[in-house]
């Protein structure tokens, strides 16, 4: 069963920068699949934020391309989120999942508890 | 980007009955549609993938159809544990988009 664990700070200051790890137990990051952040605005629906291989290719949804960063470590079995100049309407919790890709079907099957970040002064 | 609409917002049942939610896709995305369950303060739990494959361990009195732009969700004799918001996520096209969601609850 693979457990994945968001991590990093709650509060972030508007114009900074929202840093997030999550770390993958009971697998590996090298494994045949994406790796991808979906983000959930309180009592709003879900948004795919973008997602990463283990090679380091991404796709990113362009509501946010151009201040997104997703990277993988592969020594540390984890992957990251960035996204600077962040606004009110960043604030949401913020899930990693990994992301199954096969010829004929994709999707999200195991995601983390989510991490709510804050964006306020 | 593909817009994914969800009917009803919300629905009221109860234990025993049978509720079906639709799911519709700006454009075709053949069977690259995907449901998820989400409880209040939880993280969604995947039900059902292409469309109309129940995921492993999921109780089959879940069950989706559909293909092009129009699916559903149904969930036969509802049980106390499956009151929560249902989203649906076509898988088809960057960037993946998910629907408004639907919550289901007590009537």
């Amino acid at each position: 069963q693979v457990h994945l664990q968001e991590s990093g700070p709650g509060l972030v200051k508007p114009s900074g920068t929202l840093s997030l790890t999550c770390a993958v137990s009971g697998g590996s990051i090298s494994s045949t699949n994406w790796w991808s952040w979906v983000r959930q605005p309180p009592g709003k629906g879900l948004e795919w934020v973008g997602e990463v291989y283990h090679s380091g290719s991404t796709n990113y949804n362009p509501s946010v391309k151009g201040r997104v960063t997703i990277s993988v470590d592969q020594s540390q079995n984890r992957f990251s989120l960035q996204l600077t100049s962040v606004t009110a309407a960043d604030t949401a919790v913020y899930y990693c999942a990994r992301d199954v890709a096969a010829t004929d079907y994709r999707y999200f099957q195991y995601w983390g508890q989510g991490i709510l970040v804050t964006v306020s002064s | 980007d593909i817009q994914m609409t969800q009917s009803p917002s919300s629905v009221s049942a109860s234990v025993g009955d049978s509720v079906t939610i639709t799911c519709q896709a700006s454009q075709d995305i053949r069977t690259w549609l995907v449901w998820y369950q989400q409880k209040p303060g939880k993280a969604p739990k995947l039900l059902i993938y292409a469309a109309s494959t129940l995921q492993s361990g999921v109780p089959s009195r879940f069950s989706g159809s559909g293909s092009g732009t129009d699916f559903t969700l149904t969930i036969s004799s509802l049980q106390p544990d499956d009151f929560a918001t249902y989203y649906c996520q076509q898988a088809n096209t960057y960037p993946f988009t998910f629907g408004p969601g639907t919550t289901v609850d007590f009537k």
